[in-house]
């Protein structure tokens, strides 16, 4: 089955940078249509997407965070990162790591989020 | 980027109701939404997307509709595990956004 675990600090510092890993399994980010997202929550509040890398090594990123965003991937080791400069306590949330996959019917094409990691509580301290 | 709207913010139902949640964009987007659900320390998981199509596994007393700038969820028959958060998300842009939420509560 597929499964997603995100890693990193509990803790950062304002201004320092913050790394997350997800590590996944049951599927491959070689596969055709499939992608890898970091989408965070701070509590109370809506998700907010973040980032996304493709199959085919193409990354998006959020226009309000791009200059601060970096995502990359390890195929053999079934991993993405993301590195996220400058932090700040308004930062805080929930990082999640989000599998999403294509719906794809006569030349529609559709991007949804279909497994979700449990999420990791990022805080940024002051 | 697109801006989504929910409303109501949050409601209060009882088991058996019928309840219908609305999302709107603040561009056309097609059919290009998704509707998730969240409870309370879980990870949202799907429930529709692009629109209409329910997620597999997902109970059928829960479908969408609308396109374009208008949308909707409806849980024809609340069950108790349907008291949660609901967010919908348009996938219309590759900067995807969230709408705010509508929490349905027990009334």
């Amino acid at each position: 089955q597929v499964t997603l675990t995100e890693s990193g600090p509990a803790l950062v510092k304002s201004t320092q940078t913050l790394t997350l890993t997800c590590t996944f399994s049951g599927f491959s980010l070689t596969t055709s249509r499939l992608s890898v997202s970091w989408i965070r929550q701070p509590p109370g509040k809506a998700p907010e997407w973040l980032a996304r890398i493709d199959w085919d090594d193409d990354s998006y990123y959020s226009t309000s965070l791009r200059t601060r965003l970096t995502i990359s991937k390890d195929t053999s080791k079934n991993q993405v990162v993301l590195t996220m400069t400058t932090m700040d306590p308004v930062d805080t949330a929930t990082y999640y790591c989000v599998r999403g996959s294509i719906f794809a019917s006569g030349g529609y094409y559709l991007h949804y989020f279909d497994y979700w990691g449990q999420g990791t509580l990022v805080t940024v301290s002051s | 980027d697109i801006q989504m709207t929910q409303s109501p913010s949050s409601l209060s139902a009882s088991v058996g109701d019928r309840v219908t949640i609305s999302c709107r964009a603040s561009q056309t987007i097609a059919s290009y939404l998704n509707w998730y659900q969240q409870k309370p320390g879980k990870a949202p998981t799907l429930l529709i997307y692009s629109a209409v199509i329910s997620e597999s596994g997902v109970p059928s007393r829960f479908t969408g509709s609308g396109s374009g700038t208008d949308f909707s969820l409806t849980i024809t028959s609340l069950q108790p595990e349907d008291f949660a958060t609901y967010y919908c998300q348009q996938a219309y842009s590759s900067s995807v956004t969230f709408g705010p939420g509508t929490k349905v509560a027990v009334k």
